[in-house]
């Protein structure tokens, strides 16, 4: 039973173009959400994140949204770049008293083409 | 600026046989992990730590072991390889507090024949 889910393999868009990851959630026991990015024979790095007081976090060319009403979180990229192409993983956090543990989506994979 | 280092990055192991796998961070991180990336399945949690001598397990942890006698190493122990265990196994640290990112090791690819 997934407990974040990424329901999209894999995502094409032109460059200069938004790209919007989505990650779904079933547990009201995640309290931050991260976004990393992983390039292949690389360990996945962390892009950005967001606190579940919050429904926005904004970094540069990278924002991510949260509905926490919907558990709903999503990625957006703009402009999207030849550079962004790579896999993209959700990640929510258990309250300590839940766990204290990161659970990952499945990922999806982001094509940018020039 | 090391930050996570694992070793070795692959390895070929026949069923049975046992091996540790080496992971070490320079950051002063409290907080380790051990996840495995399957296709399909994203990274699921193996064991954790939050600090040395505590240690902890996580979603898949049945055939592997753990320890963290200080605060800069966690290996991960495979007792008796199985070709289910093939995968590409991952370490990461974060600092004590919780809404902190982990930052990952590039991993290591183990196959299992």
């Amino acid at each position: 039973d997934q407990q974040v889910k990424q329901n999209s393999p894999s995502l094409s868009v032109q460059e200069g173009r938004i790209s919007i990851l989505n990650c779904d959630y079933t547990n009201s026991m995640f309290d931050y959400f991260l976004w990393y990015k992983k390039y292949p024979a690389e360990g996945p790095t962390f892009l950005i994140s967001i606190s579940s007081i919050k429904d926005k976090n904004e970094d540069g060319r990278f924002t991510v949204f949260l509905n926490k009403s919907a558990k709903h979180l999503s990625l957006h990229i703009v402009p999207s770049q030849p550079g962004d192409s790579a896999v993209y993983f959700c990640a929510a956090n258990l309250r300590r008293e839940y766990g204290n543990k990161l659970v990952f989506g499945a990922g999806t994979i982001l094509r940018v083409k020039s | 600026n090391a930050g996570v280092t694992q070793t070795p990055k692959f390895q070929v192991l026949k069923t049975g046989q046992s091996m540790t796998l080496q992971c070490a961070q320079d950051m002063n991180h409290e907080y380790m992990s051990w996840y495995r990336q399957d296709p399909g399945m994203g990274l699921r949690l193996i064991h954790y730590s939050v600090g040395a001598g505590i240690t902890d397990q996580g979603e898949v942890p049945n055939g592997y072991n753990v320890s963290r006698s200080t605060t800069e190493d966690f290996p991960l122990r495979l007792l008796s390889a199985a070709p289910s265990q093939t995968s590409v196994y991952f370490c990461a640290s974060r600092p004590g507090h919780r809404n902190q990112p982990q930052h990952f090791g590039d991993g290591t690819r183990l196959s299992i024949l």
